[in-house]
């Protein structure tokens, strides 16, 4: 059980580079989400999923595109990368389920710098 | 409006002491969830506790526990006989509903550093 895995670790992007963050998550959890976090910001919903084939936006979705064909996956694409995109980018999962716990778990997170 | 405010940027505490994190919160919703997560200086988020809005008694988890005051709307952190390994950040987040879907709101954190 690997719990919530994010690729790349590390990334480095010139501006207007385009390039996907890959989620993955082997609990069958229905719920995903990205996030990023900013010095001082804590972290900011950016997409999130309720089930395969469901998307919406989170508080800061500019620059960002989501797609979620399976329940496993949940790829985060930036169509052309600018330097304020630099940010640690964190993939969440919950199972979502009223009465169940609420608790979500984390990918290790992707550090991402464009130049 | 910001929905999560935790007013202390940094907090220190003597080893073996207990040390409160404050978090507020505001919602409109009656159905909601509080959490309170660890950021390790190596960066990963860990899950510490969960309090839910209907919860009838505070949450805890070890030394870790949730004072929830629904009325005044904060869920401070409260940590028993602080450790050198509970320096880290703290962020304090809410489940609500939104638009019909769930959605994780965080605080901006609060820097923990506990001296020996």
């Amino acid at each position: 059980n690997a719990g919530v895995t994010q690729t790349p670790k590390f990334q480095v992007l010139k501006t207007g580079q385009s390039m996907t963050l890959q989620c993955a998550q082997d609990m069958n959890h229905e719920y995903m989400s990205w996030y990023r976090q900013d010095p001082g910001m804590g972290l900011r919903l950016i997409h999130y999923s309720v089930g395969a084939g469901i998307t919406d936006q989170g508080e800061v979705p500019n620059g960002y595109n989501v797609s979620r064909s399976t329940t496993e996956d949940f790829p985060l694409r930036l169509l052309s990368a600018a330097p304020s995109q630099t940010s640690v980018y964190f993939c969440a999962s919950s199972s979502g389920l009223a009465g169940v716990s609420w608790e979500q778990y984390f990918g290790p997170g992707t550090r991402l710098t464009v130049t | 409006a910001q929905k999560i405010t935790q007013t202390q940027p940094g907090m220190f505490v003597q080893e073996k002491e207990a040390v409160t994190l404050d978090c507020t919160y505001d919602t409109s919703d009656p159905s909601y969830g509080l959490f309170w997560y660890k950021q390790p200086s190596s960066g990963e988020m860990i899950f510490l506790i969960y309090q839910g809005s209907y919860d009838q008694q505070n949450a805890t988890e070890g030394r870790y526990s949730l004072n929830f005051q629904k009325a005044r709307k904060s869920a401070n952190l409260v940590i028993s006989a602080s450790q050198l390994g509970d320096s880290a950040m703290y962020f304090c987040a809410m489940r609500e509903m939104q638009g019909g879907s769930e959605k994780l709101v965080f605080g901006k954190g609060t820097k923990l550093t506990v001296n020996p």
